[in-house]
């Protein structure tokens, strides 16, 4: 059984901190890796999907790096604000069946 | 607009009587999936499609039927529903291929007594 973990669980910051998540995936047979946001009431929506080690995408004032030989993913968030507050997911794309496999993510709260 | 619609969005039914939850995207993707979301659990996928014609098992498929008879319509079927099937659901499409991105749709919120 294929294994995604992020953390921490969960994180409280205060207005203006800047943060970051990781996400530990399986070393073998990648093909991609993606990040959601998912803010409640709501549906995740896709932030990043990276696909070569050494990548590094940024979106305003988020970030993502990823290490594919490691296996690990960082998601950074600079200067947090409270309509960052939501849960980010990971999700790794092994193999060809196309499945995603999602991690539980990282619930963030920030604090004005 | 591109997106993915869910129907119904609430729905609270009682034990063993069969229920369908729709799911279309107007994309033109090839792969469709379906997830349940738990407390604690993460989203854990139930069934998907590669294509038309094309679906098989994901991690949690028990008690659960799926269908894809057409490209942008990909229902959930529930023959006989049980109160561990409380859930919420969500349906995802994207175009096959490494690198893209997947889209979800609402969330439908289903109840079973």
């Amino acid at each position: 059984i294929l294994n995604v973990e992020q953390s921490p669980q969960s994180l409280h910051v205060q207005e203006g901190d800047s943060t970051n998540f990781t996400c530990s995936f399986p070393s073998s047979n990648f093909y991609a890796l993606h990040w959601y946001r998912w803010e409640t009431a709501k549906s995740p929506e896709a932030l990043f999907v990276m696909t070569l080690n050494g990548d590094e995408k940024k979106k305003g004032r988020i970030s993502a790096t990823l290490n594919t030989k490691e296996g690990y993913s960082y998601l950074y968030i600079k200067g947090s604000q409270p309509e960052d507050s939501a849960t980010y997911l990971c999700a790794f794309h092994g193999g060809s069946q196309g499945n995603l496999i999602f991690g539980k993510g990282t619930k963030l709260s920030v604090k004005p | 607009e591109a997106q993915v619609t869910q129907n119904p969005r609430y729905l609270i039914t009682v034990t063993g009587k069969k229920l369908t939850v729709t799911c279309s995207q107007n994309m033109n993707h090839e792969y469709m999936s379906w997830y349940r979301q738990d407390p604690g659990l993460g989203l854990r996928q139930i069934y998907y499609s590669m294509n038309v014609e094309v679906t098989d098992k994901g991690d949690v498929p028990e008690g659960y039927k799926v269908s894809r008879k057409e490209k942008r319509n990909f229902p959930l079927i529930l023959e006989s529903p049980s109160p561990n099937q409380t859930s919420l659901y969500f349906c995802a499409s994207r175009l096959a291929g490494s690198s893209y991105e997947q889209y979800f749709g609402p969330g439908t919120r289903l109840t079973v007594t």
